[in-house]
């Protein structure tokens, strides 16, 4: 059974600040591998997607890599600002439907 | 574009009652659709997955006679909490995916949820 877990499950950093988001997941098999932004109250809006056979993928100041192999997945933030405030939420594919991980929490501090 | 729509954003009931929300994709056909629910600083955990014109398929754990899916064209998909308890308060999040989309079959486009409260 394919299990998604995120460190830190919080994190709070001053403004300007870059940082990394962790991600591992049990089952290598997957197809793909998603990062969600979740607002409180809100739904998801899309960050990123892996394809299994990618090792990364950039939009702004967003990085996500891959290692399939190892199960674990970064996504980079850099240069934090205070709207980056969210939940981070890790989701894979494969075999099973899309499995989350219960997010980290990000508190950018102005 | 692969924008999800859900109706409506929040709804209070009375314990017993029947509530429906729907779920649209605003602009694709959306083969498949997802329903997830979400506890308060949890994660999302999928109920069941629907292909248009066949029946859900539930996930382990979710009563069927109880949440209620209908996928009735590839724009629409509806989940019905049929008597609803206090226990069943929680946010409804769908989400939609089509093979002929960016990210194919694979990539799931999610509504904005539904905040569901039973007194």
């Amino acid at each position: 059974k394919q299990e998604v877990t995120q460190i830190p499950a919080a994190l709070s950093v001053p403004e300007g600040e870059n940082l990394v988001l962790n991600c591992s997941f049990t089952d290598s098999a997957i197809y793909n591998l998603q990062w969600f932004r979740q607002d409180p109250g809100k739904g998801l809006t899309s960050l990123l997607l892996i394809q299994s056979s990618q090792r990364e993928q950039t939009s702004g100041r967003l990085n996500a890599s891959l290692d399939k192999s190892s199960g674990r997945s970064t996504l980079y933030i850099a240069a934090s600002q205070p709207g980056d405030s969210a939940t981070y939420l890790c989701a894979v594919s494969g075999n099973t439907p899309l499995v989350f991980g219960k997010g980290t929490r990000l508190s950018v501090i102005a | 574009g692969a924008v999800v729509s859900q109706h409506p954003s929040r709804v209070i009931c009375k314990s017993g009652t029947s509530v429906k929300i729907e779920c649209r994709s605003l602009d694709f056909q959306a083969t498949t659709m997802f329903w997830y629910r979400q506890f308060p600083k949890q994660s999302l955990m999928l109920m069941a997955t629907s292909n248009e014109g066949s029946k859900a398929t539930y996930e382990q754990g979710v009563e069927k006679d109880k949440f209620l899916i209908n996928h009735a064209s590839l724009t629409l998909s509806t989940l019905t909490v049929t008597s609803a308890h206090p226990e069943d308060s929680s946010f409804y999040i769908c989400s939609a995916s089509s093979p002929t989309i960016a990210g194919g079959a694979d990539e799931q486009f999610f509504g904005p949820g539904t905040r569901l409260t039973v007194l």
